[in-house]
């Protein structure tokens, strides 16, 4: 079945470490894959997206993702966390005919000042 | 743009009332989804409909649940009789589907509390 794991449901850091997420998915072929965030009483906001081309992908707030067919992961990252990037994130995968994306369960990142 | 918009934005109801929760997806986009989100099953899609007709609707928890599209900007999701477990975060997205790799658009979401 088509499938996206966030294996990490609880992540803490301290502000100005790094962070990676972690995100595996189950796809016959290549996905569209999505980062989500959601912050406390809001919906989801997009990061970023991968779908072709070059495989680590940019996105907004200084987050970036990888795309590694061999792990079949797509793990996010941040060089250096602001205690604002407390919130809940969310992989997301699509594929097929419909492209209905399927969400992980999410990881929830705590950040330590 | 203003975004998916969702109303109310709480509702707290008791069990058996009629509850309704609307949406007005983004201008232009041409699917909509309807989440509902509890801590213990996480984001669970409930039906999505493309063009004001629903494609699929296999994950609406049983017949108390429905949902609408009467026009490409307006939707509806009704739950008649409501019950404490449907308490939850009930969320509508937004997507222009002609290309498979847009993303979705989240609405504030609704909290309802069924007492």
């Amino acid at each position: 079945a088509q499938s996206v794991t966030q294996p990490d449901i609880h992540i803490t850091v301290s502000e100005g470490a790094s962070l990676e997420l972690r995100c595996n998915y189950s796809y016959g072929a290549t996905p569209y894959l999505f980062w989500y965030v959601q912050s406390p009483g809001q919906g989801l906001q997009l990061l970023l997206k991968y779908f072709s081309g070059d495989t680590l992908v940019q996105g907004i707030k200084g987050f970036e993702a990888e795309f590694k067919r061999s792990q079949s992961s797509f793990n996010l990252r941040k060089p250096s966390v602001h205690w604002s990037d407390a919130a809940e994130y969310f992989c997301a995968g699509a594929s097929g005919g419909s492209y209905i994306p399927t969400f992980g369960r999410g990881t929830s990142l705590i950040v330590h000042p | 743009d203003a975004g998916v918009i969702q109303s109310p934005r709480h509702e707290v109801t008791e069990m058996g009332q009629e509850v309704t929760l609307r949406c007005k997806p983004i201008s232009g986009h041409n699917s909509l989804f309807w989440y509902r989100q509890t801590m213990m099953r996480g984001l669970e899609l409930l039906i999505y409909f493309n063009n004001n007709v629903p494609i699929d609707d296999s994950g609406m928890p049983e017949d108390r649940f429905s949902a609408k599209m009467p026009n490409a900007s307006f939707s509806t999701l009704k739950i008649q009789p409501s019950e404490p477990r449907d308490s939850a975060v009930y969320f509508c997205a937004s997507r222009d589907h002609r290309e498979p790799y847009n993303e979705q658009f989240f609405g504030p979401g609704t909290r309802l509390t069924v007492l």
